[in-house]
């Protein structure tokens, strides 16, 4: 079945750093959605991805499709300690309306 | 205008027992997923309802069911509960449904012992 895969699987950073993690899939996705969650709470929707070739932001974050469009990026600019916490990509299975999750980004900034 | 709310917050079980979590979407959305998240590990889907009719479901077994209400409230059942049902159960309302973006409640945790 199709898979979502993150990377990297976490990374430390300063704070005041860029961050950039990307997800790939073994088929194309038409939609990509990205989550931020933090402990013990439900993932928040950060940025849905609908057009190919497009950037998509919010505030500091921006995201796009990758060429293939079995793949996606997202982007962090000048990190915060709040950005701390698990970032998921998240996609329709071709064909059903079943949404699949990456496997995760682990993020921590460093103060 | 609120979120998705879901209830209860937390749980605890023994195996072999039942269980029904609640979840009400946000307004004017008729789409619910639910999800089976478990430690370290990305939500898996379970199942999809919109209109009160399911439209997609996971690979879980028929211990797990689920179903959505005329005001577009859901409930999931899971029976026999296993030590491996362990996790925190979270519901997602959207508009109606793929490709629309999905919002995530704070999720109930599920603990058996």
């Amino acid at each position: 079945g199709q898979q979502l895969n993150q990377s990297p699987q976490s990374m430390f950073i300063q704070e005041g750093e860029d961050v950039s993690m990307n997800c790939t899939s073994s088929s194309i996705f038409n939609t990509w959605l990205w989550y931020k969650q933090d402990p013990g709470e439900g993932p928040v929707l950060l940025i849905a991805l609908y057009k190919a070739g497009e950037l998509t932001s919010n505030g500091r974050l921006t995201a796009q499709f990758g060429t293939t469009r079995k793949d996606s990026f997202l982007n962090i600019s000048a990190s915060i300690p709040s950005d701390v916490g698990i970032y998921f990509c998240a996609g329709p299975s071709s064909g059903t309306y079943k949404y699949i999750f990456g496997t995760g980004t682990r993020l921590k900034v460093l103060a | 205008d609120a979120g998705v709310t879901q209830s209860p917050t937390h749980l605890i079980k023994t195996r072999g027992q039942q269980v029904t979590l609640r979840c009400s979407p946000i307004s004017g959305h008729k789409s619910v997923s639910w999800y089976q998240q478990v430690l370290g590990q990305g939500p898996q889907f379970i199942f999809q309802y919109y209109e009160k009719e399911e439209r997609g479901r996971g690979n879980f077994p028929d211990r797990f069911s689920a179903r959505q209400f005329p005001n577009y409230s859901s409930e999931l059942n899971v029976n026999a509960l296993l030590l491996g049902d362990s996790a925190l159960y979270l519901c997602a309302s959207s508009l109606s449904g793929s490709p629309y973006e999905q919002y995530f409640g704070p999720g109930t945790r599920l603990t058996v012992t």
